[in-house]
Order: structure tokens, then sequence, then C-alpha cells
């Protein structure tokens, strides 16, 4: 059964960091692109970044280009999000999600930003 | 620019059917889309793979009572049988060379 599980989301002040972590399971993982898509309070989904197979290609939203950097470790099965410069508009669920057509998604983990 | 354009919302009674509809953007009317459920309160969840033929195959345990089909730049998702669980809302989604798009979603409510 294919699995991800999403961890590391929390309250953070404005400008601050966090890194959002996703252990996926029941799939060879090196062999998808993974991708991490948010969804702020009563809105709709956002893709956010996306990482290929290899890791070796990447892609941000303009909105978060520059403050987070997507990355996996396909020895440990795992996607992470650096997130900086956190601000109050990236307070969203955030979901790990398995391909550039998601066939599947985590629970989501919750990201707060305020002082 | 890639751009999927859904209806905000739509409505249909219990037990009968219902279809959604999402556009491509001009110049994307081959592209193949991706249609989720999202329910009140829950994460979203993959219902099907839709390409611009027509064709499309099913998550796991998605019943006979979603379909998809397609129309030039137009992608459909057809619910038959209409049932109190279907009330969420659907987002269609399709991807490019390095990017990732979600249409703004359509809210269904079951009468």
């Amino acid at each position: 059964e294919v699995q991800l599980l999403e961890s590391g989301g929390g309250l953070v002040q404005p400008g601050g960091s966090l890194r959002l972590s996703c252990a996926a399971s029941g799939f060879t993982f090196s062999s998808y692109a993974v991708s991490w898509v948010r969804q702020a309070p009563g809105k709709g989904l956002e893709s956010v970044s996306v990482i290929s197979g290899s890791g070796t290609s990447t892609y941000y939203a303009d909105s978060v280009k520059g403050r987070f950097t997507i990355s996996r470790d396909n020895s440990k099965n795992t996607l992470y999000l650096q997130m900086n410069s956190l601000r109050a508009e990236d307070t969203a669920l955030y979901f790990c999600a398995k391909g550039t057509v998601v066939e599947c998604w985590g629970q989501g983990t919750l990201v707060t930003v305020s002082s | 620019q890639l751009v999927l354009t859904q209806s905000p919302s739509a409505s249909a009674s219990l037990g009968a059917s219902v279809k959604l509809t999402c556009t491509l953007s001009s110049g994307h009317s081959n592209y193949a889309i991706a249609w989720h459920q999202q329910q009140p309160e829950k994460g979203p969840r993959y219902l099907m793979r839709l390409n611009s033929d027509g064709g499309h195959s099913k998550g796991d345990g998605i019943p006979d009572r979603f379909s998809g089909s397609s129309s030039g730049a137009e992608r459909y998702l057809t619910i038959s049988s209409l049932q109190s669980e279907d009330e969420a809302d659907y987002y269609c989604q399709t991807w490019g060379t390095a990017i990732q798009v979600f249409g703004g979603g359509t809210r269904l409510t079951v009468l």
C-alpha cells in the first residue's frame, strides 16, 4: 500500500524557518517525481514545489521561489521542504503528493505563520 | 499560460447524475488531466487520470459510478447514482514542463 506521511509542521513567527518531511513507502520512491501542495484555510489547492525522481530537476511556484527549497533522499525514501523567510500567507496545510500526475496524497501537516 | 478553469459550484439530487467540467487554456487542448476529490475536513483523494481521447485510469477503490470523458479542451467528471458522501470539492490538475497546475475546484452539493 502506498503511504505518504508528512511531519514537521507547527507554529512559527514571520521570518522564521521550518523543515517539512514526507516519509514514503509502498512504491519505488526514486522512480517518481514527488511534490508539495498546499491549501490555505478555506482556499483551493496550490502546487508549491516538484522534484524529479533523481532529484536533478525542481519546480517552484513564484510565490515561494527563493525562500523554499525542495530536496529528497532516495536512500531514506524521504522528501523534504525547507521553508525560510516565512510569511503569514504561507499559513496552510501542506500535503506531500506522489507524481506530477498526483496519484496519492499524504494526510497533510499544518504550518501556521503568526506572531 | 497553462490554466485550468472550473465552475465554483454545482448541485444535483441524491441518486441523480452530475457532470463536472474542467477547461484547459488555449493551446493546451491535448493535455491529460487528473481529477481529485476532497470531502469536508479531509485530505484530497486521487480519482482518475483522464486523457484527451477520453481514456481514463482510476485510482484504487474508486467506484464505477465515477467516470471521465473529454471533448476538445474540456475534461469531464461524471458521477452517477449520487450519494451523500459525494458531496465534496472536486479539483482537476495537470502538468507541463516543470509546472504543476490545479483548477480552482468545484464544490458539489448533493440535494
